[in-house]
């Protein structure tokens, strides 16, 4: 199974910072990297596919980067409603797993 | 625009079975995507539990192989999910979701969720 393992687990940060998850994969898996966004009480929400696609709706301050093992999540300027949990997934191959998580916090 | 929606008895005992059934709105269940079941354990991470597709292919977590079966309702558009010999471990929030074909098989659509809670 390929572990994919994410940086930091929690984040302190202000509104208007700018920010970067890493997700790093076990093998290499391509560009089959996922980005999600879960907030409270909801359902995960996906924010980038194919490591760089910004999904239909999600705002353009989210970008994502990278191939093979290694990937980055970036948020240009923190807004208010960007404090949630962030979670990477590749799905390069099954079982399609996902990261741990990185909590992102108000500072 | 698609949804999708878990349901299912919200309390299971242990050694029983969890039975959860997902109903998919505005897609067909026989398009070339493939259905999926992620759980999350309160206040923690997410974890992928398995796929299927509607011409039967299914893939599962191997964790959890051997006491996971998945099925498709082609008439009924849903897919389902049953667990057995559920222990409390097995206590957490179930999402189905879409795995899309076009995004590289992330999931694109989710369930809101259903808490199951395994208890005497």
């Amino acid at each position: 199974d390929i572990q994919m393992t994410q940086s930091p687990s929690s984040l302190s940060a202000s509104v208007g910072d700018r920010v970067t998850i890493t997700c790093r994969a076990s093998q290499s898996i391509s560009r089959y990297l996922n980005w999600y966004q879960q907030r409270p009480g909801k359902a995960p929400n996906l924010l980038i596919y194919g490591a760089s696609s910004l999904q239909s709706g999600v705002p353009s301050r989210f970008s994502g980067s990278g191939s093979g093992t290694d990937f980055t999540l970036t948020i240009s300027s923190l807004q208010p409603e960007d404090f949630a949990t962030y979670y990477c997934q590749h799905s390069f191959s099954t079982p399609r797993t996902f990261g741990q998580g990185t909590k992102l916090e108000i500072k | 625009q698609v949804q999708l929606q878990e349901s299912g008895p919200g309390l299971v005992k242990p050694s029983g079975t969890l039975s959860l059934t997902c109903t998919v709105s505005g897609d067909s269940i026989s398009s070339i995507n493939w259905w999926s079941w992620v759980r999350q354990p309160p206040g923690k991470g997410l974890e992928w539990i398995g796929e299927i597709h509607y011409s039967g292919g299914t893939n599962y977590n191997s964790s959890l192989k051997s006491r996971v079966i998945l099925s498709v309702d082609k008439s009924k558009n849903q897919f389902s999910l049953k667990l057995s010999s559920v222990t409390a471990a097995d206590t957490a929030v179930y999402y189905c979701a879409r795995g899309a074909f076009s995004y590289f098989y992330a999931m694109d659509v989710w369930g809101q969720g259903t808490t199951i809670t395994v208890s005497s």
